[in-house]
């Protein structure tokens, strides 16, 4: 049973590039959570999504940033126009459908994206 | 989600107990006290959870003070590798769903 799956697990970008991060969730999760983890700070939830349903999306950035979790296939973490202070550990995590789940969520190893 | 309090930094030499203390004063009666920590570049990692008894698991084992209002986290026998940033976060099993994580312990295992 895999765990989270994030890739690229590194992304080095360009200012004014976009960057796109995929996270798969574990089997049988359909909640996917984005934090994002700048150097040296604790953890920023950014948002929070059931299949092709946004449900809380509070910690975006109202411009640039985008998520996406298609009835097929991975979470999407889209930023455009990648600027230097988007650089950091974009980290995604998952649960099962019943919102009593006994373990919280299970988190995967991150996606570390550096503008240059 | 109620915020908790954590000291910054914590020192447990190998092999001793590590006790890590979670103040979450405003708790409200339908939130759980769950734990988590980061080893240095990887994700989070849950640890335990509790509502209002102590729980234990392979990992560690979680404290509730009976007015819920603080708890204690303790590793019984930390090792190098139990040296991460840990995390308390309260959370209520319903409604909103997102972890509010604090800026936690950095806790050093020292050998």
């Amino acid at each position: 049973n895999a765990g989270v799956m994030q890739n690229p697990r590194h992304l080095v970008r360009r200012r004014g590039q976009e960057a796109r991060l995929r996270c798969s969730p574990m089997k049988g999760h359909s909640h996917v959570y984005w934090y994002r983890q700048l150097p040296e700070e604790g953890l920023k939830f950014m948002v929070y999504l059931q299949k092709e349903n946004i449900i809380d999306e509070s910690g975006m950035p109202k411009e640039r940033f985008s998520a996406e979790f298609p009835k097929e296939g991975p979470s999407i973490l889209r930023i455009q126009q990648v600027v230097r202070g988007d650089s950091a550990a974009y980290f995604c995590a998952s649960s099962p459908p019943s919102q009593r789940s006994n373990y919280g969520y299970t988190f995967g190893s991150g996606t570390r994206l550096t503008v240059v | 989600d109620a915020k908790t309090t954590q000291p910054p930094s914590m020192d447990c030499a190998e092999g001793r107990a590590a006790n890590l203390p979670c103040n979450h004063s405003t708790i409200s009666g339908n939130e759980y006290v769950y734990w988590y920590r980061q080893i240095h570049s990887q994700g989070p990692q849950y640890i335990i959870h509790g509502l209002k008894n102590n729980e234990t698991n392979e990992m560690a084992s979680l404290i509730i003070t009976e007015d819920r209002k603080s708890s204690t986290l303790i590793l019984p026998h930390a090792t190098l590798r139990d040296t991460a940033v840990y995390y308390c976060i309260v959370r209520a099993q319903t409604g909103a769903n997102n972890l509010f994580f604090g800026t936690g312990t950095r806790l050093t295992v020292i050998p």
